[in-house]
Formats: C-alpha cells, sequence, structure tokens
C-alpha cells in the first residue's frame, strides 16, 4: 500500500530536549516536505527536499532541521524545542514533474506539545 | 506572490443540503488546482484537482471547475452527509517551481 508513515503519533516533551520525528514513505518520491498546522493559520511549510542531500526552507524553517541521506526518510529535528512549537504536524511527499500537476501525499500526523 | 483565498468557516449545515465553498487564486500562468480534505485525526488527502482552464475535478459527489476568467475553483456538493464532516483545504501548484500553495481551510460541519 502507497503510504507516508510518521512517528511518532503523538509526544509530550520539555522544553530544549531534542527530539526527531521520522517520515518514511514507500512510493518512490523525489519531493518531500513537512508542514506544521495551527488553528487560524493552516498549512505551512517548514523544510522541503527535491531529492536525496538537497534541502531547502520553506516559510516557517527556524528552530527546526532536516536531513535527506535516503530518498525514502525525511527525519525532522528539533535540536532545543520551545512552547512555541507545540503544534500538529506531517509530512508529505510527491513525484516532480513539469507539469506541476502530481499529487501531494500526506502521513497521518504528529501531534507535539512542549511544555 | 502567489496565493490561495477560502472563505473562512466553520460551515455549518444540514444533511442533503446544498454545499458550496468558495476558493479564488492569485498566480500568473497556468497553475493547477486541487481540492484536499482532511478528515478529524488524520492527513491530508486529494479530493479532486484541475489541470486547466474549464477542467471539471470530481469524486465522491464533489465537483470543482477551472475558472480562469474569475480566478476561482469552488467545490461544490448537491447532497451533503454527516460523513463529510472534514476540513477542506484549497491548493495550487505551479508548473515552474512545484511549490505547493494551500488555502487556510474551511472546517465543514454536517448536522443530521
Amino acid at each position: 500500500e502507497a503510504q507516508v508513515t510518521q512517528n511518532p503519533r503523538y509526544l509530550i516533551t520539555v522544553t530544549g530536549k531534542k527530539l526527531t520525528v521520522t517520515c518514511s514513505q514507500n512510493m518512490n518520491h523525489e519531493y518531500m516536505s513537512w508542514y506544521r498546522q495551527d488553528p487560524g493559520l493552516g498549512l505551512r511549510q517548514i523544510y522541503y527536499s527535491m531529492n536525496v542531500e538537497v534541502t531547502d526552507k520553506g516559510d516557517v524553517p527556524e528552530g527546526y532541521k532536516v536531513s535527506r541521506k535516503e530518498k525514502r526518510n525525511f527525519p525532522l529535528i528539533l535540536e532545543s524545542p520551545s512552547p512555541n512549537q507545540t503544534s500538529l504536524y506531517f509530512c508529505a511527499s510527491r513525484l516532480i514533474g513539469t507539469s506541476g500537476s502530481y499529487e501531494q501525499y500526506f502521513g497521518p500526523g504528529t501531534r507535539l506539545t512542549v511544555t | 506572490g502567489d496565493s490561495v483565498t477560502q472563505m473562512e468557516g466553520p460551515v455549518t449545515l444540514s444533511e442533503e443540503a446544498f454545499l458550496t465553498i468558495n476558493c479564488t487564486y492569485t498566480a500568473t500562468g497556468y497553475p493547477s488546482l486541487f481540492w484536499y480534505v482532511q478528515y478529524p485525526g488524520e492527513g491530508l488527502q486529494l479530493l479532486l484537482k484541475a489541470t486547466k482552464a474549464d477542467d471539471k475535478g470530481s469524486n465522491k459527489g464533489f465537483e470543482a471547475t477551472y475558472r480562469k476568467e474569475t480566478t476561482s475553483f469552488h467545490l461544490e456538493k448537491g447532497s451533503v452527509q454527516v460523513s463529510d464532516s472534514a476540513v477542506y483545504f484549497c491548493a495550487l501548484t505551479q508548473n515552474r517551481d512545484d511549490k505547493i500553495i494551500f488555502g487556510k481551510g474551511t472546517r465543514l460541519h454536517i448536522l443530521p
């Protein structure tokens, strides 16, 4: 089954304690992306990657890191989480093409609470 | 820059009512347009899409027509069900940079 998986689904942590949210896709997609979803703000892109070893900042990259060492995996790293990073996070992937019409596939989400 | 504007929610309707969720966009050229749906506790999933002017996307009884003259892609359904309760996102992508731009989402509540 084609899917994007994220782990963990729920995480409660304390300020400053480094954490990693994993993301994996089994569709051989070149493009992967991380979003955060907050009430009233919709989806905001954090980082994206067009292929292995190629990553770029999205709209809200501050306080986050990513890596793309393998095509299928795109972990999100919070080196020193703060309460304003409490949010619902989604990983997504899709093909890249000249038409721009490819569907984006989303993971189930990770609800992060930083106290 | 490119942008997507959709009507604010929540939208509350009774079962079997007619649904319209408005979406307009600002973009140069000919973007592809999408509607994604997010059911409670889940990630977003594609509902329908249209890739050129006058195209109509349809799925699960929902429809949206790409109107270049009014830069709109309004989502419609003739008779909604309780199971349609979700958040709906309008989005666009441009050929030139592959970036996807989302609207802020519209929450829909359907009452039995």
